[in-house]
Formats: C-alpha cells, sequence, structure tokens
C-alpha cells in the first residue's frame, strides 16, 4: 500500500498569512503524465469536501486562494491569504493505485 | 445535482451485524465506482472498499475483506454496506462517496452514518 505521511500535524496561521502543508508517498503517485493526488478539507461533523485534484487542479467553487503543487512523491497544499473560515483539517489523498490511501490529516489553526 | 444520501445512525450489539445505505441521484448510477470511506471520532480517513454498480465489480483494501460487504441496487439507485462481526473499533463514521469525471478524486459525499457498536 501507498503511505501518505502529512506534514505538520498541526499549525497555526495568522489570518491572512500563508499555510503550507506537506504530503509525501512512499512511492510514485504519478501514471501517464498525471499525478494522482488529492487533497480535502474537512470541518467537524462535515464530510470531507474536494479542494485539489491531480495535484494542482482546483476543483469548482474552490476559493483560488488555495493552490496545490508536486510530483512523483512530494506533494504541498498552500492556502494564502489564509481566513478565518479555513481553520480546518486537511487531508491528502492518491488515487493512482488502490487501496486509495489518505494521509493523516493536518489540523489548521488561524490565528 | 449529485446527491448521496445515506441512512441514519445505528447502535449495535458486539457480534452483530449492520447494513448502511447510500442513495444516489442526481446522475447515472451504473456509470460511476461508488466509495467507501471509515472515519473513526477524532481519527483520519481510510478507505474500505469501491462497488461499480454498472457491473457489481468490487475492491476492498485488505483490512477489511471479510467486514464489509459491498452491494448495490440498480432499480434504487442504492449502494450498501454490511459491516459482520461488528467490535468496537468499528464504531465510526461511514462515508459514501463518488468520484468526479475522471473517476479519481472523491468529489461527492454523503453526510455519513454513524455506527455505534455497545453491549
Amino acid at each position: 500500500d501507498i503511505v501518505l505521511t502529512q506534514s505538520p500535524a498541526s499549525l497555526a496561521v495568522s489570518l491572512g498569512q500563508r499555510a503550507t502543508i506537506s504530503c509525501k508517498a512512499s512511492q510514485s503517485v504519478d501514471y501517464d503524465g498525471d499525478s494522482y493526488m488529492n487533497w480535502y478539507q474537512q470541518k467537524p461533523g462535515q464530510p470531507p469536501k474536494l479542494l485539489i485534484y491531480a495535484a494542482s487542479n482546483l476543483e469548482s467553487g474552490i476559493p483560488a486562494r488555495f493552490s496545490g503543487s508536486g510530483s512523483g512523491t512530494d506533494f504541498t497544499l498552500n492556502i494564502h491569504p489564509v481566513e478565518e473560515e479555513d481553520a480546518a483539517t486537511y487531508y491528502c489523498q492518491q488515487s493512482n493505485e488502490d487501496p486509495y490511501t489518505f494521509g493523516g490529516g493536518t489540523k489548521l489553526e488561524i490565528k | 445535482q449529485v446527491q448521496l444520501q445515506q441512512s441514519g445512525a445505528e447502535l449495535a450489539r458486539p457480534g452483530a451485524s449492520v447494513k448502511l445505505s447510500c442513495k444516489a441521484s442526481g446522475y447515472t448510477f451504473t456509470s460511476y465506482w461508488m466509495q467507501w470511506v471509515k472515519q473513526r471520532p477524532g481519527q483520519g480517513l481510510e478507505w474500505i472498499g469501491a462497488i461499480y454498480p454498472g457491473d457489481g465489480d468490487t475492491r476492498y483494501t485488505q483490512k477489511f475483506k471479510g467486514k464489509a460487504t459491498l452491494t448495490a441496487d440498480k432499480s434504487s439507485s442504492t449502494a450498501y454496506m454490511q459491516l459482520s462481526s461488528l467490535a468496537s473499533e468499528d464504531s465510526a463514521v461511514y462515508y459514501c462517496a463518488r468520484p468526479d469525471s475522471s473517476g479519481y478524486a472523491f468529489a461527492y459525499w454523503g453526510q455519513g452514518t454513524l455506527v455505534t457498536v455497545s453491549a
């Protein structure tokens, strides 16, 4: 199985600043020129919400302050400028091969 | 619009089984894999498996083979997950989810079903 390691496990970012979350895969999640890494946001009591698909593609309706980058085994989610409503837990997920594993999550606090 | 409506919370005894449902609407049910994801209280997300309603093909992560059984009813556009031999570690919220048009990212989610296993 592909193991996804997220860091940090939690972070606190001041309003208007940048939040950066890393996700490292135990093996490449690239295939045929695409990177099958997705990012989700989850708030308490709610299901996850898809933010970024295929490493860098913004899901429809998601604000442009969210961006994703990376390829192979190293991926990053950036949020800039951070807003109050971005307080949540963020997960990466690989969908290159099953089982479609998730990272352990990163809890974002807004200062 | 795509909607996934999951069944209500379940309270079950250890050793029992439960069958959760996920009713889909707003798209062609038989054309997309239906995914199932587990989340224990305060914990992360865990992929259980998926079913393709078009032909009933299923995939399971190794850990859930023998624990979860996925089925789908094309006539009612409803996917089901049966969990057997329940134990305390099965207490969790279970989500169904549908991929986006690329087939890989989980774009649509049900509201989740809470399963509590307690004597």
